[in-house]
């Protein structure tokens, strides 16, 4: 497709299970971010790949959060121990380079931890 | 630490009416200023931005102006049409990142017939 695309588009789980949400970038694009919007509130940055690697993985929240990129391609977003604080719209976008005008966002996965 | 705040919403107008949604920051430094629009069901967009004082960002009708002097970034349209309902939200460069960005809580427009 020509977008950035997630999947799914809702997640409904219940405490304590592990989710991943998948983000497909534009093709060529190698820089991928992820973020989370949780309700009434702006997108709060967790982390950026640059290609394979993770450059800036400072946002993540704690532990219980970890992201891949192993082709440089796809990435996921884990979380572990699913918390109902953990609900909010997760985020996905991609540039060609680490830009913030050319970012394209996602329309996002909505997570709802019960 | 840096912030960006946002009028609330939601904002409701009829269509042709004047828009302003207020945004105002606190930031050290010199940051590029940015809106962002979310229609309903689609990703993020850039709207329009700012690098530096006293610019003026415009985009399909929208405007804003870098304003130091009173640290505000509003957003502006003269007349506005159903279509522009969606979600506005104003952000700040963060620091020296060339891709992190500080943003506020967004503002839903409601545009009526």
């Amino acid at each position: 497709g020509a977008g950035v695309s997630q999947t799914p588009s809702n997640k409904v789980t219940e405490k304590g299970k592990y989710v991943e949400l998948r983000c497909d970038p534009i093709s060529g694009h190698t820089a991928l971010y992820w973020y989370r919007q949780s309700l009434g509130q702006g997108p709060e940055f967790l982390i950026y790949f640059q290609g394979t690697g993770a450059a800036d993985d400072s946002g993540l929240p704690n532990d219980r959060f970890f992201a891949v990129r192993p082709e440089g391609s796809v990435s996921t977003l884990k979380i572990q121990r699913t918390e109902r604080g953990d609900s909010a719209v997760y985020l996905c976008a991609s540039s060609q380079i680490a830009s913030i005008e050319t970012q394209y966002f996602g329309p996002g996965t909505r997570l709802l931890v019960l | 630490g840096d912030s960006v705040t946002q009028m609330e919403g939601p904002v409701t107008l009829s269509e042709e009416a004047c828009l302003t949604i207020n945004c105002t920051y606190t930031a050290t430094g010199y940051p590029s200023l940015f809106w962002y629009v979310q229609y309903p069901g689609e990703g993020l967009q850039l709207l329009l931005k700012a690098t530096k004082a006293d610019d003026k960002g415009s985009n399909k009708g929208f405007e804003a102006t870098y304003r130091k002097e009173t640290t505000s970034f509003h957003l502006e349209k003269g007349s506005v049409q159903v279509s522009d309902s969606a979600v506005y939200f104003c952000a700040l460069s963060k620091g020296n990142s060339n891709y992190q960005l500080i943003w506020g809580a967004g503002t839903k427009l409601i545009i009526k017939p």
